[in-house]
């Protein structure tokens, strides 16, 4: 299994909503990030998590908390967010002990209304 | 400082005709190199990388690219397009911040193969 899986695919929410994004792997990487893309930029790192710890955090607001329960499952806490926060979130994976490339996920696309 | 530059924002190349996608790179130490396609309203998929070893790097769907060290270079390959090649293309170059890895991205190349 060298997927990473993403749900929801599409999300519509309101500034006061809460919401969560889930992003799950089964392929043992100890290493997960969150990515924010714009349409046509490149990914911006927004957090990365090493052995279920909370390794960087790019100065991304607290309207974003990321989660990581277990070393499978990676999830993006969002409340109050801004229609600038409008994007396509993405997840990814890799193996810290590899010289391995990043796998990632389908995305969520969020819309903030 | 890490850094992924692509020149062109956009290649345009006829079905059938070689294509290449320019990357160079800045880095300190041994170079992590990748290239990533992305498809609308998808993720990133995978495509090629280079770690160590030949320069010349074969990867998925037929593409390949070319390690060049002295040019700092690791430009995207493939030697007859498809019209389905159409995508949007990341090199990307793994970098170290705060001592973890993290990657890099270049800007994107949009690359339209017309019939």
């Amino acid at each position: 299994d060298t997927e990473v899986t993403q749900t929801p695919k599409h999300l519509v929410m309101g500034m006061t909503n809460k919401k969560s994004l889930k992003c799950e792997q089964h392929m043992g990487h100890r290493a997960m990030y969150w990515y924010k893309q714009k349409a046509k930029k490149p990914p911006e790192l927004m957090f990365v998590y090493s052995y279920e710890k909370l390794s960087i955090n790019e100065s991304v607001p607290s309207r974003f908390s990321p989660e990581c329960p277990n070393s499978s499952l990676l999830n993006l806490h969002l409340h109050a967010l801004q229609p600038e926060d409008s994007a396509l979130y993405l997840c990814a994976s890799v193996s810290r002990t590899k010289n391995t490339e990043a796998f990632f996920g389908q995305g969520t696309r969020l819309t903030v209304v | 400082a890490q850094s992924v530059a692509q020149p062109e924002d956009q290649v345009n190349v006829a079905e059938g005709n070689p294509l290449t996608v320019k990357c160079t790179y800045s880095v300190s130490g041994n170079p992590y190199l990748f290239w990533y396609v992305q498809y609308p309203n998808r993720g990133l998929q995978f495509l090629l990388k280079y770690i160590t070893g030949d320069n010349l790097v074969k990867g998925s769907y037929g593409f390949e690219a070319e390690f060049n060290k002295s040019q700092t270079s690791f430009h995207l390959k493939k030697p007859s397009a498809l019209v389905s090649d159409s995508a949007l293309y990341f090199c990307a170059v793994r970098g170290i911040s705060g001592g973890y890895n993290k990657l890099i991205f270049g800007a994107g190349t949009r690359l339209a193969v017309h019939p």
